[in-house]
């Protein structure tokens, strides 16, 4: 069964620009979820979607969106880049819901972003 | 909400020895329990988790953790290191009462041989 993907790998942008990274979930996966790793912050939270509903999210400006499409496959939009959007931003996908008992995530390798 | 922390940024550990990566949790319901590890340029993988029944679990190269509700700890264990246990290690919980998966900071396992 193939992993979770994410595209592109890697990413250079300058400020003020807007980027989209995807995310397709290991089959028969239907929950998302979108962390954003820096050094200085660690893993933070940014949303998870589910059935192609957004279920929860983290504390970060509405620059950062989301959305889920009916075969699961996400994508996240970050509009106005700032400087301080750098980061590792990773999917993860998970059975059902993160209250379903014994649900684990399953991340991708992540996407790589530079804001010059 | 829930929280978790790694007190250590790094953990140092010879080859052949024991080793423990520390976790303590916050929730308000019931904890579900998670380690992941993040090798260089690697997303996260799943090595174990704690949801309910035996306090003491096993999971994926040999690492396990003890569950304890009193001390709201999850400490990560190893009987004997490797080199290539190297990485870095993130401890995660979910509170029962919502979808929120937090993480701690990460903790940096360096095993010399």
């Amino acid at each position: 069964k193939a992993g979770v993907t994410q595209t592109p790998r890697y990413l250079i942008k300058t400020r003020g620009q807007q980027v989209t990274l995807s995310c397709s979930p290991i089959s028969g996966h239907r929950s998302v979820s979108w962390y954003q790793q820096t050094p200085g912050q660690g893993l933070q939270f940014l949303f998870e979607y589910f059935s192609e509903t957004q279920r929860n999210k983290g504390n970060f400006p509405g620059r950062f969106s989301g959305r889920q499409f009916s075969n699961s496959r996400s994508e996240m939009n970050v509009s106005t880049l700032e400087l301080g959007d750098s980061a590792l931003y990773l999917c993860a996908s998970s059975l059902s819901l993160g209250s379903v008992i014994g649900n684990e995530q399953f991340f991708g390798p992540g996407t790589r972003l530079t804001v010059l | 909400a829930q929280s978790v922390a790694q007190p250590e940024d790094q953990v140092n550990v010879a080859e052949g020895n024991p080793l423990t990566v520390k976790c303590t949790y916050s929730v308000s319901g019931n904890p579900y329990l998670f380690w992941y590890v993040q090798y260089p340029n690697r997303g996260l993988q799943f090595l174990l988790k704690y949801i309910t029944g035996d306090n003491l679990v096993k999971g994926s190269y040999g690492f396990e953790a003890e569950f304890n509700k009193s001390q709201t700890s999850f400490h990560l264990k190893k009987p004997s290191a490797l080199v290539s246990d190297s990485a870095l290690y993130f401890c995660a919980v979910r509170d029962s009462n919502n979808n929120d998966m937090r993480f701690g900071a990460g903790t940096r396992l360096t095993v010399k041989p």
